[in-house]
């Protein structure tokens, strides 16, 4: 079974730029999170999907974030316009149902110049 | 949110000895747990859950949960070169099905 899928796998932009990440789910998986990690931090929720729905964004900064899930497949995360505080490591996980495992995909290493 | 926290470290162990990691969450109506393992430079990896109080064990690795103390544990009997990473205890809390802890890094000497 393939696993989580994420590209780029690393990113550097200027700041003011706008930045975007994607993934793809492992096959079968209705759940999928966005999670930012900054360096000596645990991973911190940013948004999660059921299919193409979003269940919770309240954590994401809507004023520069935004996400999507149109096909209830893969997303994409969006940063617009991007601050220096931004840069983190972006993980993309997903997850067969609500009480199994999230699987974690290797992560986009973004850095804002 | 409610939080999660770690000693973040580095605790240092010598190989073969006991590796105790702690985390404490100030959620009290949490009913899952669970440790997750990260390597430098890698994304994290579920190592154990744990949902009932006491322990659970999975090869070297001991869960220990005590819910009126809001306290889980992780031991890694035997601890090698391979276990040097960081451990992330991870709770769901409210709304968000996990809130993580900073980690602690573990180091094992050989």
């Amino acid at each position: 079974e393939a696993g989580v899928a994420q590209s780029p796998r690393y990113k550097i932009i200027e700041k003011r730029q706008s930045v975007a990440f994607w993934c793809n789910p492992i096959s079968g998986h209705a759940t999928l999170y966005w999670y930012q990690q900054i360096l000596g931090q645990g991973p911190k929720l940013l948004i999660q999907f059921q299919n193409n729905g979003v269940v919770d964004d309240s954590q994401l900064p809507k004023d520069r974030f935004s996400a999507e899930r149109l096909k209830g497949v893969d997303s994409t995360l969006k940063i617009q316009p991007a601050k220096l505080e931004d840069s983190a490591v972006y993980l993309c996980a997903s997850q067969r149902g609500t009480q199994e495992t999230q699987y974690f995909g290797p992560g986009t290493r973004l850095l804002v110049l | 949110q409610k939080e999660v926290e770690q000693n973040s470290g580095p605790l240092s162990v010598p190989e073969g000895a006991i590796a105790s990691l702690n985390c404490t969450y100030s959620d009290r109506v949490s009913q899952s747990f669970f440790w997750y393992r990260q390597y430098s430079g890698k994304s994290p990896e579920l190592i154990m859950s744990i949902y009932s109080n006491g322990d659970k064990e999975d090869g070297r690795f001991t869960a220990q949960l005590n819910k009126a103390s809001q306290y889980v544990s992780l031991l890694i009997r035997d601890s090698q070169p391979s276990d040097s990473a960081t451990y992330l205890c991870a709770v769901p809390s409210g709304n968000t099905p996990l809130v993580f802890g900073k980690g602690t890094r573990l180091s094992v000497i050989a």
